[in-house]
């Protein structure tokens, strides 16, 4: 069965500067997409980002930028220049093309502090 | 122009009661999903709706019943309410059935008493 683990349960970063989020996954199967959404406290889910399995390159997204390691199952998510908008729950999520669903992890709260 | 709108944002009702939560994308999207977040924001997936046929009908009681009037709606209907169910119920859409990116709903908080 598919997991996803994010080991960070909260973090803080400094307005302008970088953080990066882990994620973790488990999987026997070698198609699948990853994603990386973030939750503001409005709880609407957001998607930030998306990468395909099959793709090597890093996916991007403005100041969002993922480091996907394809053998070693990790999926972290770079935020560059933070702002305080960015304060919010991030999920990472993995997603088969054999189950059908998604998975998401736990989540990873993160503060944006002024 | 709200992508996917769920009506009530808010539901709080007493135990053993029947509600309904609304769920309606205007994306154009073949299939809609439902997710349940608990208190510690773990979200898991309960159903998915691929135009108009069930595809995935996670474990969950059959107290909860989705209904997918057309490919734009799905709506969540729960019976006999329990304390348990208090969660946030988020409806998503996305293009196909698998590989596409799934765009959410702002959620409904249910509280049950």
């Amino acid at each position: 069965a598919q997991t996803v683990t994010q080991s960070q349960p909260e973090m803080s970063v400094q307005e302008a500067e970088t953080v990066t989020l882990s994620c973790t996954y488990d999987t026997s199967e070698n198609n699948y997409y990853l994603f990386w959404y973030k939750q503001p406290p409005s709880r609407q889910m957001i998607l930030v980002i998306r990468q395909e399995a099959y793709k090597q390159q890093n996916a991007t997204e403005n100041r969002f930028s993922v480091n996907f390691q394809k053998a070693a199952k990790s999926f972290s998510l770079k935020i560059s220049d933070s702002q305080l908008g960015d304060t919010a729950m991030y999920f990472c999520a993995f997603m088969s093309s054999g189950t059908y669903k998604y998975i998401f992890g736990t989540g990873t709260r993160l503060k944006v502090l002024a | 122009d709200t992508a996917v709108s769920q009506t009530p944002k808010y539901l709080v009702t007493q135990m053993g009661n029947d509600k309904s939560i609304k769920c309606e994308q205007n994306l154009g999207h073949d299939t809609m999903y439902w997710y349940k977040q608990d208190s510690k924001k773990f979200l898991k997936i309960m159903f998915s709706y691929n135009n108009k046929e069930l595809i995935i009908n996670e474990t969950v009681p059959n107290r909860f019943s989705p209904k997918s009037p057309d490919k734009a709606h799905l709506n969540l209907h729960i019976n006999s309410l329990e304390l348990g169910d208090s969660a946030v119920y988020f409806c998503a859409s996305s293009q196909g059935f698998y590989t596409d990116t799934q765009y959410f709903g702002p959620g409904t908080r249910l509280t049950v008493l």
